[in-house]
Protein backbone atom coordinates (compact mmCIF):
# COMPACT_ATOMS: atom_id res chain seq x y z
CA UNK A 1 0.00 0.00 0.00
CA UNK A 2 1.13 3.52 -1.39
CA UNK A 3 1.91 5.43 2.29
CA UNK A 4 1.68 8.98 0.72
CA UNK A 5 -0.04 9.27 -2.60
CA UNK A 6 -0.28 12.07 -5.08
CA UNK A 7 -1.56 12.86 -8.51
CA UNK A 8 -0.97 13.35 -10.95
CA UNK A 9 2.76 11.99 -11.48
CA UNK A 10 3.49 14.00 -14.36
CA UNK A 11 1.62 17.65 -15.54
CA UNK A 12 2.38 19.39 -18.52
CA UNK A 13 0.02 22.10 -19.20
CA UNK A 14 0.14 26.24 -21.15
CA UNK A 15 0.87 29.18 -19.08
CA UNK A 16 -2.26 30.84 -17.44
CA UNK A 17 -4.07 27.73 -16.88
CA UNK A 18 -4.95 26.88 -13.53
CA UNK A 19 -4.13 22.94 -12.63
CA UNK A 20 -4.71 20.90 -9.13
CA UNK A 21 -2.20 18.27 -7.41
CA UNK A 22 -4.17 15.75 -5.37
CA UNK A 23 -2.08 14.28 -2.14
CA UNK A 24 -3.56 11.45 0.04
CA UNK A 25 -2.29 9.19 3.23
CA UNK A 26 -3.02 6.67 4.69
CA UNK A 27 -0.63 6.84 7.63
CA UNK A 28 -2.71 8.26 10.44
CA UNK A 29 -0.87 11.14 10.32
CA UNK A 30 -1.71 14.56 11.55
CA UNK A 31 0.28 17.28 9.43
CA UNK A 32 1.05 17.35 5.96
CA UNK A 33 3.05 19.18 3.72
CA UNK A 34 4.35 20.77 0.26
CA UNK A 35 7.60 20.89 -0.70
CA UNK A 36 8.99 22.10 -4.16
CA UNK A 37 12.09 21.15 -5.71
CA UNK A 38 13.65 23.23 -8.00
CA UNK A 39 15.64 22.09 -11.12
CA UNK A 40 18.75 22.16 -8.93
CA UNK A 41 16.93 20.07 -6.93
CA UNK A 42 16.25 22.40 -3.86
CA UNK A 43 13.47 21.83 -1.50
CA UNK A 44 11.77 24.36 0.15
CA UNK A 45 8.48 23.67 2.69
CA UNK A 46 5.59 26.28 0.91
CA UNK A 47 3.03 24.97 3.51
CA UNK A 48 1.82 22.95 6.31
CA UNK A 49 -1.54 21.73 7.56
CA UNK A 50 -2.55 20.11 11.30
CA UNK A 51 -5.70 18.55 11.45
CA UNK A 52 -6.92 20.51 8.86
CA UNK A 53 -5.35 23.70 10.06
CA UNK A 54 -3.12 25.93 8.22
CA UNK A 55 0.37 25.93 10.08
CA UNK A 56 2.70 26.98 7.85
CA UNK A 57 2.29 29.20 4.58
CA UNK A 58 5.89 30.48 2.90
CA UNK A 59 6.20 33.36 1.12
CA UNK A 60 4.02 31.07 -1.62
CA UNK A 61 2.27 33.83 -4.07
CA UNK A 62 -1.50 34.01 -4.08
CA UNK A 63 -1.76 31.69 -7.22
CA UNK A 64 -1.03 28.84 -4.75
CA UNK A 65 -3.93 27.82 -2.48
CA UNK A 66 -3.73 24.44 -0.28
CA UNK A 67 -6.91 22.89 0.67
CA UNK A 68 -7.34 20.22 3.26
CA UNK A 69 -10.58 18.47 3.17
CA UNK A 70 -9.90 16.24 6.18
CA UNK A 71 -6.53 15.30 7.83
CA UNK A 72 -5.58 12.10 5.35
CA UNK A 73 -5.74 14.72 2.48
CA UNK A 74 -4.15 18.14 1.17
CA UNK A 75 -4.41 19.18 -2.30
CA UNK A 76 -2.57 21.90 -4.10
CA UNK A 77 -4.35 24.53 -6.65
CA UNK A 78 -2.52 26.59 -9.00
CA UNK A 79 -3.94 29.67 -10.54
CA UNK A 80 -2.64 31.25 -13.55
CA UNK A 81 0.28 29.10 -14.02
CA UNK A 82 3.75 30.75 -14.76
CA UNK A 83 6.90 29.02 -16.57
CA UNK A 84 8.87 29.79 -13.11
CA UNK A 85 6.35 27.16 -11.46
CA UNK A 86 7.89 24.23 -13.43
CA UNK A 87 9.40 22.02 -10.62
CA UNK A 88 8.45 18.91 -8.76
CA UNK A 89 6.10 19.23 -5.94
CA UNK A 90 6.45 16.23 -2.92
CA UNK A 91 3.25 16.26 -0.67
CA UNK A 92 4.85 14.71 2.43
CA UNK A 93 3.48 13.82 6.41
CA UNK A 94 4.23 13.48 9.69
CA UNK A 95 2.92 12.27 13.13
CA UNK A 96 3.39 15.01 15.80
CA UNK A 97 5.39 14.27 18.55
CA UNK A 98 6.62 10.50 17.27
CA UNK A 99 10.46 11.90 15.77
CA UNK A 100 9.88 9.56 13.08
CA UNK A 101 10.61 11.90 10.44
CA UNK A 102 8.71 13.04 7.44
CA UNK A 103 7.03 10.18 4.62
CA UNK A 104 7.45 11.42 1.17
CA UNK A 105 5.21 11.09 -1.81
CA UNK A 106 6.76 10.28 -4.90
CA UNK A 107 6.34 13.99 -6.61
CA UNK A 108 4.73 15.76 -9.16
CA UNK A 109 6.84 16.74 -11.98
CA UNK A 110 4.51 19.91 -13.26
CA UNK A 111 5.91 21.55 -16.55
CA UNK A 112 4.40 24.49 -17.56
CA UNK A 113 5.04 25.59 -21.62
CA UNK B 1 17.31 31.82 11.25
CA UNK B 2 17.69 27.54 11.26
CA UNK B 3 19.91 26.16 7.71
CA UNK B 4 21.72 23.16 6.59
CA UNK B 5 24.73 23.16 4.78
CA UNK B 6 26.32 20.13 2.44
CA UNK B 7 29.22 19.42 0.82
CA UNK B 8 28.29 20.23 -2.73
CA UNK B 9 28.36 17.82 -5.15
CA UNK B 10 28.61 15.68 -7.50
CA UNK B 11 30.96 13.21 -5.48
CA UNK B 12 31.68 10.77 -7.95
CA UNK B 13 33.45 7.44 -6.60
CA UNK B 14 34.69 4.00 -7.15
CA UNK B 15 32.62 0.75 -6.07
CA UNK B 16 33.60 -0.15 -2.44
CA UNK B 17 35.41 3.28 -2.01
CA UNK B 18 34.54 5.09 1.70
CA UNK B 19 32.04 7.45 1.46
CA UNK B 20 31.72 10.79 3.64
CA UNK B 21 29.27 14.12 2.87
CA UNK B 22 29.52 16.39 4.89
CA UNK B 23 26.43 18.34 6.84
CA UNK B 24 26.77 21.26 9.28
CA UNK B 25 23.56 23.19 10.72
CA UNK B 26 22.44 26.14 12.58
CA UNK B 27 19.79 26.18 14.55
CA UNK B 28 18.01 27.64 17.82
CA UNK B 29 17.40 24.66 20.44
CA UNK B 30 18.03 21.40 20.25
CA UNK B 31 16.97 19.60 16.48
CA UNK B 32 16.38 17.07 15.54
CA UNK B 33 18.61 15.79 12.32
CA UNK B 34 17.55 13.37 9.22
CA UNK B 35 19.22 12.54 5.95
CA UNK B 36 17.08 11.86 3.41
CA UNK B 37 18.19 9.98 -0.27
CA UNK B 38 16.18 10.49 -3.36
CA UNK B 39 17.54 7.95 -6.43
CA UNK B 40 17.01 8.96 -9.89
CA UNK B 41 13.04 9.91 -10.94
CA UNK B 42 11.49 9.28 -7.16
CA UNK B 43 10.71 11.09 -3.81
CA UNK B 44 12.84 11.20 -1.02
CA UNK B 45 13.03 8.29 1.39
CA UNK B 46 14.49 9.22 5.15
CA UNK B 47 17.99 7.00 5.73
CA UNK B 48 18.30 7.53 9.25
CA UNK B 49 17.78 10.27 11.93
CA UNK B 50 19.21 11.36 15.14
CA UNK B 51 17.21 13.45 17.91
CA UNK B 52 20.07 14.38 20.41
CA UNK B 53 23.38 14.84 21.25
CA UNK B 54 25.88 12.01 20.40
CA UNK B 55 23.20 9.93 18.90
CA UNK B 56 24.15 8.06 15.99
CA UNK B 57 21.44 6.59 13.10
CA UNK B 58 22.30 3.94 10.85
CA UNK B 59 20.49 2.01 8.05
CA UNK B 60 21.64 0.31 4.88
CA UNK B 61 25.12 0.60 6.15
CA UNK B 62 25.14 4.18 6.07
CA UNK B 63 25.63 6.40 9.69
CA UNK B 64 25.73 9.63 10.95
CA UNK B 65 26.77 10.73 14.43
CA UNK B 66 25.09 14.17 15.81
CA UNK B 67 27.74 16.30 17.31
CA UNK B 68 26.79 19.41 18.92
CA UNK B 69 30.05 20.81 19.31
CA UNK B 70 30.78 21.02 15.88
CA UNK B 71 26.53 21.08 14.56
CA UNK B 72 27.82 18.39 12.34
CA UNK B 73 25.78 15.61 11.22
CA UNK B 74 28.21 14.02 8.39
CA UNK B 75 26.92 10.53 6.54
CA UNK B 76 29.48 7.98 6.14
CA UNK B 77 29.64 4.79 4.02
CA UNK B 78 32.61 2.06 4.51
CA UNK B 79 32.00 0.91 1.17
CA UNK B 80 29.96 2.15 -1.17
CA UNK B 81 27.58 0.17 -4.60
CA UNK B 82 26.39 1.14 -7.56
CA UNK B 83 23.22 1.37 -6.21
CA UNK B 84 23.96 3.85 -4.04
CA UNK B 85 23.74 6.26 -6.88
CA UNK B 86 21.08 8.69 -5.92
CA UNK B 87 20.92 12.64 -4.18
CA UNK B 88 21.17 13.02 -0.54
CA UNK B 89 19.79 15.22 1.72
CA UNK B 90 20.78 16.37 5.33
CA UNK B 91 18.17 18.02 7.18
CA UNK B 92 16.96 19.46 10.34
CA UNK B 93 13.63 19.94 12.24
CA UNK B 94 13.45 22.49 15.44
CA UNK B 95 10.04 20.95 16.89
CA UNK B 96 7.91 17.76 15.98
CA UNK B 97 5.57 18.27 13.28
CA UNK B 98 7.49 21.79 12.08
CA UNK B 99 9.23 22.50 9.16
CA UNK B 100 12.18 19.99 7.67
CA UNK B 101 14.62 22.47 6.45
CA UNK B 102 16.78 20.92 4.09
CA UNK B 103 20.49 20.96 2.59
CA UNK B 104 21.42 21.39 -1.11
CA UNK B 105 21.79 18.42 -1.77
CA UNK B 106 24.79 16.63 -2.68
CA UNK B 107 24.71 14.22 -5.86
CA UNK B 108 26.75 10.65 -5.64
CA UNK B 109 27.36 8.59 -8.45
CA UNK B 110 29.38 5.08 -8.04
CA UNK B 111 31.09 3.64 -10.94
CA UNK B 112 31.91 0.29 -11.28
Amino acid sequence: DTAVSQTPKYLVTQMGNDKSIKCEQNLGHDTMYWYKQDSKKFLKIMFSYNNKELIINETVPNRFSPKSPDKAHLNLHINSLELGDSAVYFCASSQTGTGVGYTFGSGTRLTVV
Amino acid sequence: GNSVTQMEGPVTLSEEAFLTINCTYTATGYPSLFWYVQYPGEGLQLLLKATKADDKGSNKGFEATYRKETTSFHLEKGSVQVSDSAVYFCALTTNQGGKLIFGQGTELSVKP
